[in-house]
């Protein structure tokens, strides 16, 4: 059974579309999130939702917008999509509520590519 | 400077064959140390967490030093499954998780 699961696997669009990334962990684990792996290899936090309650906003446009419907699933909705969106989005979850010593376990990555 | 740096490699070196590589950090009040492995094309998993006394798993050492502010990861007699990239993550508060770069490290024959 996979732990954190995200879908799509891979994502092409056309600049300017409005695309959604599912993500859903079966651990039980209280804390979800949203990284950002670009082209360089660099991971970044996104967003960071404990029990469905957002607790991480990095700096993002406010076209990337998170939602948790429970603590089981957060999807990333992705508005007016720019040829810099192209990159390897990862959803994590936590067992915790997102402290300083919690190991984080990824998804697979939706590689998702803006054309 | 940035918060947490990564000498990029890439490490080339034989199967059996002992390397290391270092990681540092700018924020001296950064609370918690991770080693996470990323295989090509695959997401990061978490190798292990990296405490002052140093701990070791197996073939892989992880150590800390606060006062130089950098964590180290050993692995001794390296395997060809060892080649991955090897990405330091530091914890400066509960909102803040920084990972670095990532090491590459390739094992040949």
């Amino acid at each position: 059974d996979t732990a954190v699961s995200q879908t799509p696997k891979y994502l092409v669009t056309q600049m300017g579309n409005d695309k959604s990334i599912k993500c859903e962990q079966n651990l039980g684990h209280d804390t979800m999130y949203w990284y950002k792996q670009d082209s360089k290899k660099f991971l970044k936090i996104m967003f960071s939702y404990n029990n469905k309650e957002l607790i991480i906003n990095e700096t993002v446009p406010n076209r990337f917008s998170p939602k948790s419907p429970d603590k089981a699933h957060l999807n990333l909705h992705i508005n007016s999509l720019e040829l810099g969106d192209s990159a390897v989005y990862f959803c994590a979850s936590s067992y915790g509520s997102g402290g300083t010593n919690e190991k984080l376990f990824f998804g697979s990555g939706t590689q998702l590519s803006v054309l | 400077r940035k918060e947490v740096e990564q000498d990029p490699g890439p490490f080339n070196v034989p199967e059996g064959a002992t390397v290391a590589f270092n990681c540092t950090y700018s924020n001296s009040a950064s609370q918690s140390f991770f080693w996470y492995r990323q295989d090509c094309r695959k997401e990061p998993k978490l190798l292990m967490s990296v405490y002052s006394s140093g701990n070791e798993d197996g073939r892989f050492t992880a150590q800390l030093n606060r006062a130089s502010q950098y964590i180290s990861l050993l692995i001794r007699d390296s395997k060809l499954s060892d080649s991955a990239t090897y990405l330091c993550v530091v914890y400066s508060s509960a909102s803040k998780i920084i990972f670095g770069s990532g090491t590459r490290l390739s094992i040949r024959p």
